[in-house]
């Protein structure tokens, strides 16, 4: 079974602080995928990557940064957290055929006070 | 552009009772659709997929049909039980798109016994 695994299940910061969100696949997936995920928006894309070192922004990439130096790592970063940053944040890998499902991980909830 | 939209909840059923969920869809193009579940606590997991008008795709009792025809993609399952209390999500995927999904707001789904 693929896993997808994220650094830390809950998250607190204050406004200002900068935050990094780790994610590991162990799968060799190429692609993997940031998302965050609000009560009535359903997930909305933040950036994704198709290779190492390769980035390109989503939907929603305005305050938030990724790293992908190493195939099996992803990580977000805020850079400076605000409070409508407060989400579930949610990490996907797939393998690099189209149609390939997500194989997510059991996010971050992050808050921002 | 490309959106899904599915019935809002949340959704309250008795064991053993009949599930919907509507789910239609806007693309341009011909989309890969998809069904997630997310459990309480986990990340989402794929439930099923069509790739092409007509295709049925089914797990866990669960079944949908791609209708081009009407752009939908309803879920249905005949008998839920407890353990189907998720949220799910419906989502497209399109080849011009290299398959980044786009996804509904999540349809929150309790069962009681």
């Amino acid at each position: 079974d693929v896993k997808v695994t994220q650094s830390s299940r809950y998250l607190v910061k204050r406004t200002g602080e900068k935050v990094f969100l780790e994610c590991v696949q162990d799968m060799d997936h190429e692609n993997m995928f940031w998302y965050r995920q609000d009560p009535g928006l359903g997930l909305r894309l933040i950036y994704f990557s198709y290779d190492v070192k390769m980035k390109e922004k989503g939907d929603i990439p305005e305050g938030y940064s990724v790293s992908r130096e190493k195939k099996e790592r992803f990580s977000l970063i805020l850079e400076s957290t605000s409070t409508n940053q407060t989400s579930m944040y949610l990490c996907a890998s797939s393998s690099g055929s189209g149609n390939s499902p997500l194989h997510f991980g059991n996010g971050t909830r992050l808050t921002v006070t | 552009g490309n959106s899904v939209t599915q019935m809002e909840g949340p959704v309250t059923l008795s064991e053993e009772a009949f599930l919907t969920i509507n789910c239609t869809y806007t693309a341009t193009g011909y989309p890969s659709l998809f069904w997630y579940v997310q459990y309480p606590g986990e990340g989402l997991q794929l439930l099923l997929k069509a790739t092409k008008a007509d295709d049925k795709g089914s797990n866990k009792g669960f079944e949908a049909t791609y209708r081009k025809e009407t752009t939908s993609f309803h879920l249905e399952k005949g008998s839920v039980q407890v353990s189907d209390s998720a949220v799910y999500f419906c989502a497209l995927g399109l080849r011009a798109n290299d398959y980044k999904l786009s996804f509904g707001a999540g349809t929150t789904v309790t069962v009681r016994a």
